[in-house]
C-alpha cells in the first residue's frame, strides 16, 4: 500500500540554524501539506501546496518557513533560523484532492529538537 | 471557524472493556469526519472516516457514526485489546486542511 515517507525521523539542531525536513508524498497525489505537533498538544496545520504554489497557510507559517517541491517526488519544509519553540513533531501529508470529503494521508513524522 | 472537541484523557481500561471516546465538532458546510490513531513512537494513521450524515465508519472493530443533529462523531469499540493502546485524534476535513482535536490517550491494561 502506498504511503507517505519522511526523513529524517529525528533531527537535532542548534538555535539559529537552518533545517530542511523532507517528505515523499504518495505518487499520484497532487496536494501536499505540513502539520506540526508540539509535545502534548494538538496537531496544527501549517501549509498546503498545490501546483507548485502555496494554497493556504496558517498564522504559524511565518517568513521563517518555506516549502518547495524540488523535483517530481520530494516535498520539503525549510525553517531558516530555528527557535526553541520550533521543537515539535512535523508531519507531512498528501491527498489526491482537497475538498471537504477528501482524505489526507500522513507520514510518520520528523521529530525536530532545537537546542 | 471549524473546531473539534474531544474528551480529555488519559482513559485507562481493562482488556475486553467497552470503549467510548467522545468527539463533537463545529463546522461550516458538510465536512468529512475522521479518527486518526497514533501508536507510541509512530505517526498518524487513518483509523476510519465518514463522509456524510448518518454514515458509519468502521475499521479494526472500531466504529463511529456521523451525527449531524448532535454534531458528534464518537468512537466506540466493543472489546479493547492491549494493542489498542495509543492516542486517538478526532478530526474534521476542510478545504485544504484537517482540523484536529487535542487527542485522547488510551491505555489498555491486561
Amino acid at each position: 500500500e502506498p504511503e507517505v515517507t519522511q526523513t529524517p525521523s529525528h533531527q537535532v539542531t542548534q538555535m539559529g540554524q537552518e533545517v530542511i525536513l523532507r517528505c515523499v508524498p504518495i505518487s499520484n497525489h497532487l496536494y501536499f501539506y505540513w502539520y506540526r505537533q508540539i509535545l502534548g498538544q494538538k496537531v496544527e496545520f501549517l501549509v498546503s501546496f498545490y501546483n507548485n504554489e502555496i494554497s493556504e497557510k496558517s498564522e504559524i507559517f511565518d517568513d521563517q518557513f518555506s516549502v518547495e517541491r524540488p523535483d517530481g517526488s520530494n516535498f520539503t519544509l525549510k525553517i531558516r533560523s530555528t527557535k526553541l519553540e520550533d521543537s515539535a513533531m512535523y508531519f507531512c501529508a498528501s491527498s489526491d484532492a482537497s475538498g471537504y470529503t477528501d482524505t489526507q494521508y500522513f507520514g510518520p513524522g520528523t521529530r525536530l529538537t532545537v537546542l | 471557524g471549524n473546531s473539534v472537541t474531544q474528551m480529555e484523557g488519559p482513559v485507562t481500561l481493562s482488556e475486553e472493556a467497552f470503549l467510548t471516546i467522545n468527539c463533537t465538532y463545529t463546522a461550516t458546510g458538510y465536512p468529512s469526519l475522521f479518527w486518526y490513531v497514533q501508536y507510541p513512537g509512530e505517526g498518524l494513521q487513518l483509523l476510519l472516516k465518514a463522509t456524510k450524515a448518518d454514515d458509519k465508519g468502521s475499521n479494526k472493530g472500531f466504529e463511529a457514526t456521523y451525527r449531524k443533529e448532535t454534531t458528534s462523531f464518537h468512537l466506540e469499540k466493543g472489546s479493547v485489546q492491549v494493542s489498542d493502546s495509543a492516542v486517538y485524534f478526532c478530526a474534521l476535513g476542510g478545504y485544504q486542511k484537517v482540523t484536529f482535536g487535542t487527542g485522547t490517550k488510551l491505555q489498555v491494561i491486561p
